[in-house]
């Protein structure tokens, strides 16, 4: 069955420092991939996608991430986080031929002041 | 352009009732998907329907149901309702589909069940 890995469940940082939250998929072959973010009180909202080209891909607000075929991976990151970014990440994937998406089970970042 | 709508907010049920909630895509879009949102199971896929066709389902019981209109409108249905199904369930609409374009979701439908 196809998953989507997230391996921090809730990720604590003060402003300004660097982020990088994990996310591992278990497909082979084409897979489109997807952050999603979801701010307290707030719907979800795309924060950047891939589907090809350039594996690094810049998303709103200073957030890119990077696809990595041998690892399975799509890690987002983020140089210098704000108390803004507090909220709830996603990551989702779907293969080209199963065209169903499927969510990580999500990463809590809280941003200390 | 406006977003997209879910009706209603909230619903307090009792097990064994059955409830219907209703979506409003985005206009344009033809895809509709629904999730599952608990704390402990993160967003579980339910359905996804495409101009008025079912294209992809999840590992959701057939008490779960759902279905679309011809102007893209869905409703999702839960039948028998059990404790468990307290959740917040969420609508999502795409141009081209859940996996070939970004989704655009909806504030959800806090379904309680007592």
């Amino acid at each position: 069955a196809q998953s989507v890995s997230q391996h921090n469940h809730h990720v604590i940082l003060s402003e300004a420092a660097s982020l990088e939250l994990g996310c591992n998929y278990s497909y082979g072959g084409t897979v489109n991939l997807f952050w999603y973010v979801q701010y307290p009180g707030q719907h979800l909202q795309l924060l950047l996608k891939y589907f090809s080209g350039d594996p690094l891909v810049k998303g709103i607000k200073g957030f890119e991430a990077e696809f990595i075929k041998s690892k399975f991976s799509f890690n987002l990151r983020k140089p210098s986080v704000q108390w803004s970014d507090t909220a709830e990440y996603f990551c989702a994937a779907t293969s080209g031929s199963a065209r169903q998406l499927t969510f990580g089970s999500g990463t809590q970042l809280t941003v200390l002041p | 352009k406006a977003g997209v709508t879910q009706t209603p907010r909230y619903l307090i049920k009792t097990r064994g009732q059955q409830v219907t909630l209703s979506c409003s895509p985005i206009s344009g879009h033809r895809s509709v998907s629904w999730y599952q949102q608990t704390p402990g199971q993160g967003l579980q896929f339910l359905f996804e329907y495409f101009s008025e066709t079912q294209r992809n389902k999840g590992n959701f019981p057939g008490r779960f149901s759902g279905r679309q209109f011809s102007n893209s409108r869905s409703e999702m249905n839960v039948s028998t309702l059990e404790l468990g199904d307290s959740a917040l369930y969420l609508c999502a609409s795409s141009l081209r589909g859940q996996g070939e374009s970004p989704l655009h979701f909806g504030n959800g439908t806090r379904l309680t069940v007592t």
